[in-house]
């Protein structure tokens, strides 16, 4: 059974760095083709894709966000870690990270996501 | 381009068979991934790559492409298919992924 959980701080200041962790069970990122990816929603608003590690390490971003984003893996701590600089109020939103297996590209599992609110 | 486009509002009567689409650039070469989500609850993969679905979501689910454009399909809709609905693909790059505005679906 593969869970995820996303922890970080619910509170954050504009202009300060964001950092969230996505712990993992159920499944390696040192697997062929696995990956987990990063997505958030803003309360009331679509789903946003923002970025992806593959279990070789391959990153990939959303380019409108990319400048602003670094997505890391640590392997033996089944974590995945977003950071985020420069914070809005307009990234206020919940958080997922998720599972992404090999083969098609989907999002088979999610964790429940944490909610970012900026406020100064 | 990196955008998906979505029809925002959709109805279906109980019973009847309704389709949501999706369309973006990227579609005309990778297959998308479709979400169902209702309030206050992650999101739940449905379907995915040519049309497939998890073990565990009802086969009155499946999901198709053309050209531009893909569907997901419900058959026979039921009350509790009620909620938001996403699709994400590649852009046309390939490279990076995207999701749909997303598709509010009231079962009437």
């Amino acid at each position: 059974q593969i869970t995820l959980k996303e922890s970080g701080p619910t509170l954050v200041k504009p202009t300060q760095t964001l950092t969230l962790t996505c712990t993992f069970s159920g499944f390696s990122l040192s697997s062929g083709g696995v990956g987990v990816a990063w997505i958030r929603q803003p309360p009331g608003k679509a789903l946003e894709w923002l970025a992806l590690i593959y279990w070789d390490d391959d990153k990939r971003y959303s380019p409108s966000l990319k400048s602003r984003l670094t997505i890391t893996k640590d392997t033996s701590k089944n974590q995945v870690v977003l950071t985020m600089t420069n914070m809005d109020p307009a990234d206020t939103a919940t958080y997922f990270c998720a599972h992404s297996p090999r083969g098609f590209d989907r999002f088979d599992s999610w964790g429940q996501g944490t909610l970012v609110i900026v406020t100064s | 381009s990196s955008e998906v486009t979505q029809d925002p509002v959709v109805s279906v009567a109980l019973g009847q068979t309704v389709r949501i689409t999706c369309q973006g650039d990227g579609l005309r070469n990778f297959y998308p991934s479709w979400y169902q989500q209702k309030p206050g609850q992650a999101p739940v993969l449905v379907v995915y790559g040519k049309n497939n679905r998890p073990s565990e979501i009802p086969d009155r689910f499946s999901g198709s492409s053309s050209g531009d454009t893909a569907s997901l399909t419900i058959a026979g809709a039921q009350a509790e298919d009620e909620a938001d609905y996403y699709c994400n693909c590649r852009d046309s790059s390939g490279r990076h992924l995207v999701f749909g505005g997303g598709t509010k679906l009231t079962v009437l």
